[in-house]
């Protein structure tokens, strides 16, 4: 069965500093993992997602994560945080084939300082 | 609309009572989804809908939720009896068929009193 586990439900970066949101996986199989971002009273938005390809997978506003087999983890990071990046942020891992019953994990919300 | 949209955006009832959220999909996607989004935790998965075919309701907590789609539009779901732990936002989501990207609305929260 796939999992998922959020280290730090709260990060506190300053402008400008690397952000850095942890997330590992259970899974029994090769996983599709999702990383989303929720800005306040809106829906989830997908930052980027891995599916087999490039390990090292590029996503929207500058964010990027790195599926990594042997520490079944896969990273968020950005390197130069903006006060816009504030927001909460769930990763989420699908079975095989793109699975539709996502797991979600309970989600970390970033705070930028400025 | 171009995105997902859910009414109402908020909802506070008594215990006891009925309540209907509503989401209307992206035209043209056939897959529908509804999770739930309790304080502090993860989206729960509820249920799937997929064109034509009989929805996945793996993810229902107890007999008290239902949820319907009639064809590949809107989906409404109901919470019969409500009880104080269904307090949570509830999220629908679409996508153009079961492997794509799922696009979330922004959610119904719910308030059971």
């Amino acid at each position: 069965a796939q999992s998922v586990t959020q280290l730090g439900s709260h990060v506190s970066v300053s402008e400008g500093a690397l952000v850095l949101l942890r997330c590992n996986y259970s899974s029994s199989v090769p996983p599709y993992l999702f990383w989303y971002v929720q800005y306040p009273n809106q829906g989830l938005q997908l930052l980027l997602k891995y599916t087999s390809a490039a390990t090292l997978v590029k996503g929207i506003n500058g964010f990027e994560a790195e599926f990594k087999k042997s520490e079944t983890s896969f990273h968020l990071t950005k390197p130069s945080a903006h006060m816009s990046d504030a927001a909460e942020y769930f990763c989420a891992v699908s079975g095989p084939s793109g699975t539709y019953k996502y797991i979600f994990g309970t989600g970390t919300r970033l705070k930028v300082l400025a | 609309g171009a995105g997902v949209s859910q009414s109402p955006s908020n909802k506070v009832t008594e215990k006891g009572k009925d309540v209907e959220l509503r989401c209307d999909p992206i035209s043209g996607h056939t897959a529908l989804y509804w999770y739930r989004q309790r304080l502090g935790q993860g989206l729960e998965f509820l249920i799937y809908f997929q064109g034509n075919s009989a929805p996945d309701k793996s993810g229902l907590p107890s007999d008290r939720f239902s949820a319907e789609r009639t064809g590949e539009s809107v989906s409404t779901l109901t919470i019969q009896r409500t009880q104080q732990e269904d307090s949570a936002v509830y999220l629908c989501a679409s996508s153009l068929g079961t492997n794509n990207e799922q696009f979330f609305g922004p959610g119904t929260r719910l308030t059971v009193l």
